[in-house]
């Protein structure tokens, strides 16, 4: 069965920055999108950008060029999300999400950015 | 970016009763290939996002039948036909035929 397993929970300080990861299994990892996507405490769901793990190539929201970096292992069928320059906005839960689609969730990783 | 608006944005419903909900793009969603990619996705209280209906009508797998999808170009609906207590939850549908990817506000589904 498809599934998605995120590390754990972060706290960081302001200015740090966190790292991510999410270990797909299942399915043929270089076959579909990872994406992105961050939901800040009561609020919605915001894209953050997508990896396509055959290529690496990557794709970054607005809102967070220059900030983020999408990496993958394909050796482990891991992929990661870097987010730099952490504030406390920052503080939202992370989820990477399979394909275009959407189809499959992981669990979430809360990130708490706190002095 | 593509803006996704939502109606209601809250819908208490009775048990057993139907519930629908409108999503509406500010942009024809029909994609190059000829694919409408948009989603609905329920989101129980602490749980991540989860998958219903895909390509605006296709149901994922391990839907229940109640939930079905409907629309074209920029306006689109979720139903529910008779409303249990498992869906209380926010509902968003969410655009990916253009980059960023974007998600409507979302529609919260509880019991009245």
């Amino acid at each position: 069965q498809v599934q998605l397993v995120q590390s754990g929970a972060e706290v960081k300080k302001p200015g740090a920055s966190v790292k991510v990861s999410c270990k797909a299994s299942g399915y043929t990892f270089t076959g579909y999108l990872i994406q992105w996507v961050r939901q800040a405490p009561g609020q919605g769901l915001q894209c953050m950008g997508w990896i396509n793990p055959n290529s690496g190539g990557t794709n970054y929201a607005q809102q967070f060029q220059g900030r983020v970096t999408m990496t993958r292992d394909t050796s482990i069928s891991t992929a990661y999300m870097e987010l730099s320059g952490l504030r406390s906005d920052d503080t939202a839960v992370y989820y990477c999400a399979k394909g275009r689609g959407s189809d499959y969730w992981g669990q979430g990783t809360l990130v708490t950015v706190s002095s | 970016d593509i803006v996704m608006t939502q109606t209601p944005l809250s819908s208490p419903v009775t048990l057993g009763q139907p519930a629908s909900i409108s999503c509406r793009s500010s942009q024809n969603l029909v994609h190059s290939d000829g694919n409408t990619y948009l989603s609905w996705l329920q989101q129980r209280p602490g749980q991540p996002p989860r998958l219903l209906i895909y390509k605006i009508s296709n149901r994922f797998s391990g839907v229940p039948d109640r939930f079905s999808g409907s629309g074209a170009g920029t306006d689109f609906t979720l139903k529910i036909s008779r409303v249990e207590a498992e869906d209380v939850g926010v509902y968003y549908c969410m655009q990916a035929t253009q980059f960023p990817f974007t998600f409507g506000p979302g529609t919260k589904v509880d019991i009245k």
